[in-house]
């Protein structure tokens, strides 16, 4: 079974730094798909950013970035420029590339953007 | 309405008590799920269906029934919870078969039981 592990149950940045927040999994699994999702306090999950297991460059999406580690099996998010806005709780979760999007999710990390 | 919605957003219950969580889908997806998230612990899958066939259970007790009438809806049934039942009931949504294998959810329906 895949387990996915977030270490860091919380963080805190001052607005304009850069955070990064860690994940690891494990999975015996060689095709699969991770992602960072965003739960703002209140509010509804969003999807950050997703990352493909056959694609050896890390995806971007604006502020956001991986650092995705396949041997060491490490998929860390880190936020550039950070905003009060990304105040939130940020999930790890990891797909095994099933038929149907089955997720496994990490314990979650709240981070805390600073004025 | 657009994306996932769920209602009701927020549902107090006493533990005798039969209520409905009600989760719709406007994304054209084919498999949907409910999650529970409790405080201080990962989420929860607890259903998942696919083409609108129960594909996963994940041991969850018998006092929570799901039902799947169509693509775009699903229903979690409830009946004689427990407090530690209180928690977060997400749903979400996804295309099978699609390359991302993301999933979107809604809003989530806050439970507490008395």
């Amino acid at each position: 079974a895949q387990t996915v592990t977030q270490s860091q149950p919380e963080m805190s940045v001052q607005e304009a730094e850069t955070v990064t927040l860690s994940c690891t999994y494990d999975t015996s699994e060689n095709n699969y798909y991770l992602f960072w999702y965003k739960q703002p306090p209140s509010r509804q999950m969003i999807l950050v950013i997703r990352q493909e297991a056959y694609k050896q460059q890390n995806a971007t999406e604006n502020r956001f970035s991986v650092n995705f580690q396949k041997a060491a099996k490490s998929f860390s998010l880190k936020i550039s420029d950070s905003q009060l806005g990304d105040t939130a709780m940020y999930f790890c979760a990891f797909n095994s590339g099933t038929s149907y999007g089955k997720l496994t999710f990490g314990q979650g990390t709240i981070l805390t953007v600073h004025p | 309405e657009t994306g996932v919605t769920q209602t009701p957003r927020h549902l107090v219950m006493g533990m005798t008590n039969k209520k409905s969580l009600k989760c719709e889908q406007h994304l054209g997806h084919n498999a949907m799920y409910w999650y529970k998230q409790s405080a201080k612990k990962p989420l929860e899958l607890m259903f998942v269906y696919s083409l609108e066939e129960r594909v996963e259970n994940n041991s969850v007790p018998s006092r929570f029934s799901p039902e799947c009438p169509n693509s775009s809806h699903l229903f979690l049934h409830l009946h004689t919870l427990q407090p530690e039942d209180s928690a977060l009931y997400l749903c979400a949504s996804s295309q099978e078969r699609q390359s991302t294998y993301e999933q979107y959810f809604g809003p989530g329906t806050r439970l507490t039981v008395t």
